[in-house]
């Protein structure tokens, strides 16, 4: 069974601090997304990443896959209370096509205060 | 605007009682599944129907049944309701973007309450 680990569970920082979230696992993916989800909402897509190594930057948010493509990190500079939400990564398993399901990590839960 | 429309947002049932999550989405998507959030759990897939006429079970399928109607729709039925099902329910669609990048599109979820 394939298993992504997320850290921190929590985290409660203030408005401008920076922050590293954690998506670990001893598998190997083919793709690695991020979501963002907010109360009564549903997750939202912020990015996928494929190739080991990679990093993509979405204005104050930096992600990177892994070299061996079985982590990813999400570092968000200078949190804002906007950044506010629950963060989930999900991992595609090796061989990914259509229709085969996402593994997602328990989420990291991000409170950020003025 | 095109995405993932759940119905209903909210419901309260008894133990037993039975009830259908409806789910359509209007992406032309081949792919749809069912998952359920709790707290400190995260995600956990139910079922999924990688396209029309196929489902197939995910993590948590014990006491639900799917149904996939068409293209568009697929339904999660509990027979029985239990109280550990109390749950917020999401239904997502997805296309192969391209290699590996399997993107998902949520419901803005089914919050279900079983006394």
């Amino acid at each position: 069974t394939q298993l992504l680990e997320q850290s921190p569970q929590f985290l409660s920082i203030q408005e401008g601090e920076n922050l590293t979230v954690y998506c670990n696992s001893s598998s190997v993916f083919s793709s690695l997304q991020w979501y963002r989800q907010e109360p009564g909402e549903g997750p939202v897509l912020l990015v996928t990443v494929v190739t080991g190594g990679e990093v993509k930057k979405l204005k104050r948010l930096t992600f990177q896959f892994g070299d061996a493509r079985k982590d990813s990190s999400l570092h968000i500079t200078a949190a804002q209370p906007g950044d506010t939400g629950l963060y989930l990564c999900a991992g595609a398993p090796r061989g990914n096509q259509a229709g085969t399901a996402l593994i997602f990590g328990k989420g990291t839960t991000l409170s950020v205060s003025s | 605007n095109a995405g993932v429309t759940q119905t209903p947002k909210f419901q309260v049932l008894k133990t037993g009682q039975s009830m259908t999550l409806q789910c359509a989405q209007d992406m032309n998507h081949n792919s749809m599944y069912w998952y359920r959030q709790d707290p400190g759990m995260g995600l956990r897939l139910i079922y999924y129907s990688a396209s029309e006429g196929t489902t197939d079970k995910g993590e948590v399928p014990n006491g639900y049944n799917v149904s996939r109607l068409n293209k568009r729709e697929f339904s999660l039925r509990l027979e029985s309701a239990a109280p550990s099902q109390t749950s917020v329910y999401f239904c997502a669609s997805s296309e192969v973007a391209g290699p590996g990048a399997n993107v998902l599109t949520f419901g803005a979820g089914s919050r279900l309450t079983v006394l």
